[in-house]
């Protein structure tokens, strides 16, 4: 119940179209789904989050579209540009622990081919 | 800007070795994780920290060991390192609802 699915395991698209990842979770106590961006050589890095409370939330060309009853989230990464070709992960979280550890999902390889 | 930093990106170890990962945070936050990293399994929890020489299991413990004796540093421990230990080992900070995380250690053991 605790784990994060996540898909495709790795992803090809043009540059200028649409990358979209998907995300499903069982535990209902998650309320807060962040995703992470890993380039080559670093570690992942915070790219946008969402709350259950909203079905969306858009930063630039990054959206997460959130079904709290399908317990789904997916990232939509619009206008795809070489410099995404990254791995993505998607994650969740409880909020009201000292803890806040993260559930991370094993995570998409994107590839934004010229 | 805040930083997470491990002190080595490359090391190579011999079987059997008892190995020592750094991770300093100058953030001052309170819970620091260390996490290993292999193709198709994501991200693997080892252990972490909510406070100073405080230590939890995560859900891949075994054959390691950590050690928090001040708030900005998480060392972690492979106690007799095994070839199965190869891989990149990435500790993190976390701030409510978010990580930081080193720009990791990729460990080989031979």
């Amino acid at each position: 119940q605790q784990q994060v699915k996540q898909s495709p395991q790795s992803l090809i698209v043009q540059k200028g179209g649409i990358s979209i990842i998907n995300c499903a979770y069982e535990n209902t106590a998650f309320d807060y789904f962040p995703w992470y961006q890993q380039f080559p050589g670093k570690g992942p890095a915070l790219l946008i989050a969402i709350r259950p409370d909203v079905s969306e939330k858009k930063e630039g060309r990054f959206t997460i579209s959130f079904n709290k009853s399908a317990k789904q989230f997916s990232l939509h990464i619009m206008d795809s540009q070489p410099g995404d070709s990254a791995t993505y992960f998607c994650a969740a979280s409880k909020g009201g622990t000292s803890y806040d550890k993260v559930i991370f999902g094993p995570g998409t390889s994107l590839s934004v081919i010229p | 800007d805040v930083k997470v930093t491990q002190s080595s990106r490359y090391l190579v170890k011999r079987t059997g070795e008892k190995v020592f990962l750094e991770c300093v945070q100058d953030m001052d936050h309170e819970n620091m994780f260390w996490y290993r990293q292999d193709p198709g399994l994501g991200l693997r929890l080892i252990y972490f920290s909510y406070d100073v020489k405080m230590k939890e299991k995560g859900d891949i413990p075994e054959g390691y060991s950590v050690s928090r004796e001040k708030k900005e540093r998480f060392s972690l421990i492979l106690e007799s390192a095994s070839t199965n230990q190869t891989s990149m080992y990435l500790c993190a900070s976390s701030y409510p609802y978010g990580y930081t995380f080193g720009s990791g250690t990729r460990l080989t053991v031979v």
